[in-house]
Protein backbone atom coordinates (compact mmCIF):
# COMPACT_ATOMS: atom_id res chain seq x y z
CA UNK A 1 0.00 0.00 0.00
CA UNK A 2 1.10 3.44 -1.10
CA UNK A 3 2.07 5.49 2.11
CA UNK A 4 3.27 9.66 1.98
CA UNK A 5 4.02 10.93 5.70
CA UNK A 6 4.71 14.18 6.18
CA UNK A 7 5.81 16.37 8.78
CA UNK A 8 7.49 19.64 9.10
CA UNK A 9 4.68 21.63 9.30
CA UNK A 10 4.52 24.28 12.35
CA UNK A 11 3.63 28.06 13.11
CA UNK A 12 6.59 30.34 12.02
CA UNK A 13 7.54 34.64 11.89
CA UNK A 14 7.46 36.10 8.57
CA UNK A 15 11.10 35.85 7.09
CA UNK A 16 11.53 32.70 8.91
CA UNK A 17 13.03 29.05 7.39
CA UNK A 18 11.28 25.71 7.61
CA UNK A 19 11.65 22.34 6.25
CA UNK A 20 8.92 19.84 5.21
CA UNK A 21 10.15 16.26 4.73
CA UNK A 22 7.62 13.38 3.35
CA UNK A 23 8.48 9.60 4.21
CA UNK A 24 7.22 7.11 1.54
CA UNK A 25 6.49 3.51 1.83
CA UNK A 26 4.85 0.85 -0.27
CA UNK A 27 6.63 1.58 -3.72
CA UNK A 28 9.32 2.26 -5.33
CA UNK A 29 10.62 5.76 -4.23
CA UNK A 30 13.34 6.05 -6.65
CA UNK A 31 11.21 5.25 -9.76
CA UNK A 32 9.09 7.51 -10.16
CA UNK A 33 8.88 11.70 -9.66
CA UNK A 34 7.14 13.56 -6.29
CA UNK A 35 5.25 17.11 -5.60
CA UNK A 36 4.72 18.97 -3.26
CA UNK A 37 1.51 20.77 -3.63
CA UNK A 38 -0.46 23.35 -1.70
CA UNK A 39 -4.25 24.41 -0.02
CA UNK A 40 -4.50 27.60 1.46
CA UNK A 41 -7.49 27.36 4.11
CA UNK A 42 -10.30 27.07 2.22
CA UNK A 43 -8.88 27.81 -1.21
CA UNK A 44 -7.95 25.89 -4.05
CA UNK A 45 -4.77 23.61 -5.25
CA UNK A 46 -1.78 25.02 -6.08
CA UNK A 47 1.26 23.28 -7.02
CA UNK A 48 4.86 24.15 -5.76
CA UNK A 49 7.37 22.13 -6.92
CA UNK A 50 8.19 19.23 -8.45
CA UNK A 51 10.99 16.56 -8.81
CA UNK A 52 12.12 13.91 -10.77
CA UNK A 53 12.97 10.16 -9.79
CA UNK A 54 17.07 11.31 -9.84
CA UNK A 55 16.69 15.01 -8.90
CA UNK A 56 17.12 15.22 -13.03
CA UNK A 57 14.42 17.71 -13.66
CA UNK A 58 12.80 20.41 -11.05
CA UNK A 59 10.20 22.49 -11.02
CA UNK A 60 9.11 25.38 -9.19
CA UNK A 61 5.78 27.56 -9.09
CA UNK A 62 6.74 31.33 -9.58
CA UNK A 63 5.19 32.15 -6.77
CA UNK A 64 8.15 30.25 -4.55
CA UNK A 65 11.10 30.47 -7.34
CA UNK A 66 14.02 31.39 -5.39
CA UNK A 67 12.68 30.67 -2.38
CA UNK A 68 12.09 27.36 -1.87
CA UNK A 69 14.37 24.17 -2.64
CA UNK A 70 12.89 20.52 -3.17
CA UNK A 71 15.66 17.73 -3.04
CA UNK A 72 15.38 14.48 -2.55
CA UNK A 73 16.84 11.03 -0.85
CA UNK A 74 16.55 8.29 -2.46
CA UNK A 75 18.26 6.05 -0.03
CA UNK A 76 16.38 7.21 2.85
CA UNK A 77 13.04 7.09 -0.05
CA UNK A 78 12.15 10.95 1.32
CA UNK A 79 11.17 14.08 -0.40
CA UNK A 80 12.09 17.27 0.94
CA UNK A 81 10.80 20.83 0.81
CA UNK A 82 13.27 23.96 2.28
CA UNK A 83 11.36 26.82 2.54
CA UNK A 84 13.12 30.34 3.10
CA UNK A 85 11.94 33.43 3.79
CA UNK A 86 8.28 32.65 4.18
CA UNK A 87 5.52 34.93 3.66
CA UNK A 88 1.79 35.07 4.85
CA UNK A 89 0.68 33.83 1.98
CA UNK A 90 2.17 30.78 1.83
CA UNK A 91 0.17 29.61 4.84
CA UNK A 92 -1.31 26.64 3.92
CA UNK A 93 -1.85 23.06 4.44
CA UNK A 94 1.17 21.19 1.94
CA UNK A 95 0.67 18.21 0.22
CA UNK A 96 3.51 15.73 -0.91
CA UNK A 97 2.17 14.16 -3.64
CA UNK A 98 3.69 10.81 -6.12
CA UNK A 99 3.64 11.18 -10.13
CA UNK A 100 2.70 7.86 -11.64
CA UNK A 101 6.06 8.07 -13.80
CA UNK A 102 9.72 8.99 -13.32
CA UNK A 103 9.04 12.31 -14.67
CA UNK A 104 7.49 15.63 -13.21
CA UNK A 105 5.40 15.90 -16.04
CA UNK A 106 2.51 13.97 -15.25
CA UNK A 107 -0.17 13.95 -12.83
CA UNK A 108 -0.61 12.94 -9.05
CA UNK A 109 -1.81 9.38 -8.18
CA UNK A 110 -1.25 9.31 -4.37
CA UNK A 111 -1.45 11.97 -2.16
CA UNK A 112 -0.51 12.35 1.54
CA UNK A 113 -2.68 14.00 4.33
CA UNK A 114 -0.33 17.10 4.38
CA UNK A 115 1.08 19.09 7.12
CA UNK A 116 0.07 22.39 8.12
CA UNK A 117 2.19 25.73 7.79
CA UNK A 118 1.51 29.04 9.35
CA UNK A 119 3.18 32.13 8.67
CA UNK A 120 2.29 34.71 11.14
CA UNK A 121 4.12 36.70 13.76
CA UNK B 1 0.58 29.05 -18.36
CA UNK B 2 -2.69 27.67 -19.30
CA UNK B 3 -5.67 28.87 -16.88
CA UNK B 4 -8.24 26.27 -16.17
CA UNK B 5 -11.70 27.65 -15.66
CA UNK B 6 -14.29 25.39 -13.67
CA UNK B 7 -18.28 25.86 -14.30
CA UNK B 8 -20.33 26.33 -12.41
CA UNK B 9 -18.69 26.73 -9.18
CA UNK B 10 -21.08 25.12 -7.37
CA UNK B 11 -23.58 22.40 -8.76
CA UNK B 12 -27.00 21.56 -6.61
CA UNK B 13 -28.05 17.87 -6.85
CA UNK B 14 -30.06 15.26 -5.41
CA UNK B 15 -29.02 12.17 -4.95
CA UNK B 16 -29.27 9.45 -8.85
CA UNK B 17 -29.18 12.57 -10.53
CA UNK B 18 -26.88 13.06 -13.33
CA UNK B 19 -23.95 15.76 -12.56
CA UNK B 20 -21.88 17.50 -15.63
CA UNK B 21 -18.80 19.25 -14.97
CA UNK B 22 -16.80 21.74 -17.00
CA UNK B 23 -13.12 22.51 -17.50
CA UNK B 24 -12.02 25.37 -19.81
CA UNK B 25 -8.70 25.57 -20.55
CA UNK B 26 -6.86 29.11 -22.28
CA UNK B 27 -4.87 27.17 -24.60
CA UNK B 28 -5.13 23.34 -25.99
CA UNK B 29 -4.14 20.95 -23.58
CA UNK B 30 -1.67 18.78 -25.53
CA UNK B 31 -2.14 15.24 -26.17
CA UNK B 32 -5.44 15.52 -23.58
CA UNK B 33 -2.90 15.46 -20.31
CA UNK B 34 -6.50 16.26 -18.07
CA UNK B 35 -7.18 14.94 -15.29
CA UNK B 36 -9.55 15.36 -12.40
CA UNK B 37 -9.80 15.03 -8.44
CA UNK B 38 -12.55 14.85 -6.08
CA UNK B 39 -11.65 16.32 -2.46
CA UNK B 40 -14.11 15.74 0.72
CA UNK B 41 -13.56 18.09 3.33
CA UNK B 42 -10.37 17.55 5.62
CA UNK B 43 -8.99 14.80 3.43
CA UNK B 44 -6.85 14.99 0.68
CA UNK B 45 -7.42 14.80 -2.77
CA UNK B 46 -8.05 11.44 -5.23
CA UNK B 47 -7.32 10.66 -8.33
CA UNK B 48 -10.63 10.08 -10.12
CA UNK B 49 -9.64 10.26 -14.23
CA UNK B 50 -6.43 11.49 -16.16
CA UNK B 51 -5.52 11.44 -19.74
CA UNK B 52 -8.96 13.28 -20.21
CA UNK B 53 -11.33 9.76 -19.93
CA UNK B 54 -9.12 7.23 -18.12
CA UNK B 55 -10.25 6.23 -14.62
CA UNK B 56 -8.23 5.54 -11.97
CA UNK B 57 -7.29 2.52 -9.42
CA UNK B 58 -10.68 1.86 -8.15
CA UNK B 59 -13.06 4.53 -9.18
CA UNK B 60 -16.16 3.49 -9.83
CA UNK B 61 -17.59 3.74 -13.66
CA UNK B 62 -20.20 5.88 -12.83
CA UNK B 63 -17.27 8.56 -13.22
CA UNK B 64 -16.25 9.26 -16.95
CA UNK B 65 -14.38 12.33 -18.50
CA UNK B 66 -14.17 13.50 -22.20
CA UNK B 67 -12.86 16.23 -24.07
CA UNK B 68 -10.01 17.23 -26.01
CA UNK B 69 -8.45 20.76 -27.05
CA UNK B 70 -9.82 23.33 -24.66
CA UNK B 71 -12.96 21.68 -23.66
CA UNK B 72 -13.23 18.87 -20.90
CA UNK B 73 -16.07 17.41 -18.82
CA UNK B 74 -16.16 15.01 -16.14
CA UNK B 75 -19.92 12.98 -15.63
CA UNK B 76 -20.96 11.37 -12.66
CA UNK B 77 -23.79 9.28 -13.96
CA UNK B 78 -26.15 8.85 -10.84
CA UNK B 79 -24.80 10.48 -7.69
CA UNK B 80 -24.29 8.56 -4.68
CA UNK B 81 -23.95 9.93 -1.15
CA UNK B 82 -20.56 9.73 -0.82
CA UNK B 83 -20.42 12.02 -4.40
CA UNK B 84 -20.67 15.25 -2.75
CA UNK B 85 -17.38 16.99 -2.47
CA UNK B 86 -15.18 19.34 -4.43
CA UNK B 87 -13.99 18.52 -7.80
CA UNK B 88 -10.64 19.79 -9.27
CA UNK B 89 -9.24 19.62 -12.81
CA UNK B 90 -5.66 19.92 -13.73
CA UNK B 91 -3.80 19.90 -16.57
CA UNK B 92 -0.30 18.71 -17.05
CA UNK B 93 2.60 18.05 -19.96
CA UNK B 94 3.17 20.91 -21.08
CA UNK B 95 5.01 22.21 -17.20
CA UNK B 96 6.31 19.99 -14.34
CA UNK B 97 2.97 19.93 -11.94
CA UNK B 98 0.72 21.57 -14.15
CA UNK B 99 -1.98 23.75 -13.31
CA UNK B 100 -5.10 23.64 -11.33
CA UNK B 101 -8.59 24.80 -11.62
CA UNK B 102 -10.55 26.89 -9.23
CA UNK B 103 -12.99 23.55 -8.30
CA UNK B 104 -16.54 22.70 -8.40
CA UNK B 105 -18.68 22.25 -5.06
CA UNK B 106 -20.91 19.12 -5.73
CA UNK B 107 -23.48 20.07 -3.16
CA UNK B 108 -27.36 18.15 -1.72
CA UNK B 109 -30.18 19.94 -2.85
Amino acid sequence: EVQLVESGGGLVQPGRSLRLSCAASGFTFDDYAMHWVRQAPGKGLEWVSGISWNSGSIGYADSVKGRFTISRDNAKNSLYLQMNSLRAEDTALYYCAKAPGSSPLFQFDYWGQGTLVTVSS
Amino acid sequence: EIVLTQSPATLSLSPGERATLSCGASQSVSSSYLAWYQQKPGLAPRLLIYDASSRATGIPDRFSGSGSGTDFTLTISRLEPEDFAVYYCQQYGSSPGGTFGGGTKVEIK
